[in-house]
C-alpha cells in the first residue's frame, strides 16, 4: 500500500540558506500535517493543511511557510536557516481533516544545518 | 494535567514477560487518543486510534484502553518480544497531535 512519501530524505544546508521539504500525502488523504522533531525532542507540530487550506499552526517560526497543493502534495520552505533548525522534520496525513481516523506518517526528512 | 504525559519513561523486560505503560492526556476538548510505535530511523507505526470512554482496542499480543472521564490510557503487550523493542508514543488530540514524551521498551532474551 501507498505511504507518505517524504523528499528529500536527507538535506545538509549552510546557515542562512533556504530548505524546502516535499511530502506526498497517501492517495485520496486530504490533510497534512508537518513536525519537527529536534534531538532528543519529543515530535512539535509545525502546521497543518486540509483541502488546501491552512487548518492549525503549531510552533512553526516565521522563517518557515508551507502549503498544500492542488494535487495535495505540501511543501515546507525554510529560510533564514539557523543551526537549531537541525531536525527531523515528519509529515504525516489524514482523511477528513481530523475525524479520529488514523494518522500515517512518512519517514521523515533529516535536515542538518551547519 | 496540561500536556500528554507518559510512564515509565524507560523499561526493560525479559522475553515472555507482560508489560504496561501509561498515557495521561487532558480531559478537556479530548477528541482522539493515538498510540504509535516508533522504531529508530522509521516512520511512527499507527497501532490504535481511540475515540470513546470505555474503548479497547487489540491488534496482535498489543492492546489499549482508553478512559476519557480521568484522562489516561493504557497499553499493554503480553508476552514482549525482542522485536516489540522501540518507543511507544501516545498522542492526544483536538485537530493537531500533541505528542508524550514516549516509553523506550527493550525487551531482552
Amino acid at each position: 500500500a501507498a505511504g507518505v512519501i517524504q523528499s528529500p530524505r536527507h538535506l545538509i544546508k549552510e546557515k542562512r540558506e533556504t530548505a524546502t521539504l516535499k511530502c506526498y500525502p497517501i492517495p485520496r488523504h486530504d490533510t497534512v500535517y508537518w513536525y519537527q522533531q529536534g534531538p532528543g525532542q519529543d515530535p512539535q507540530f509545525l502546521i497543518s493543511f486540509y483541502e488546501k487550506m491552512q487548518s492549525d499552526k503549531g510552533s512553526i517560526p516565521d522563517r518557515f511557510s508551507a502549503q498544500q497543493f492542488s494535487d495535495y502534495h505540501s511543501e515546507l520552505n525554510m529560510s533564514s536557516l539557523e543551526l537549531g533548525d537541525s531536525a527531523l522534520y515528519f509529515c504525516a496525513s489524514s482523511t477528513d481533516g481530523y475525524s479520529g481516523n488514523t494518522i500515517y506518517f512518512g519517514e521523515g526528512s533529516w535536515l542538518t544545518v551547519v | 494535567i496540561l500536556n500528554v504525559e507518559q510512564s515509565p519513561q524507560s523499561l526493560h523486560v525479559q522475553e515472555g514477560d507482560s508489560t504496561n505503560f501509561t498515557c495521561s492526556f487532558p480531559s478537556s476538548n479530548f477528541y482522539a487518543l493515538h498510540w504509535y510505535r516508533w522504531e529508530t530511523a522509521k516512520s511512527p507505526e499507527a497501532l490504535f486510534v481511540m475515540t470513546l470512554n470505555g474503548d479497547e482496542k487489540k491488534k496482535g499480543r498489543i492492546s489499549a484502553t482508553l478512559n476519557t472521564k480521568e484522562g489516561y490510557s493504557y497499553l499493554y503487550i503480553k508476552g514482549s518480544q525482542p522485536e516489540d523493542s522501540a518507543t511507544y508514543l501516545c498522542a492526544s488530540s483536538d485537530n493537531k497531535l500533541t505528542f508524550g514524551t514516549g516509553t523506550q521498551l527493550k525487551v531482552e532474551l
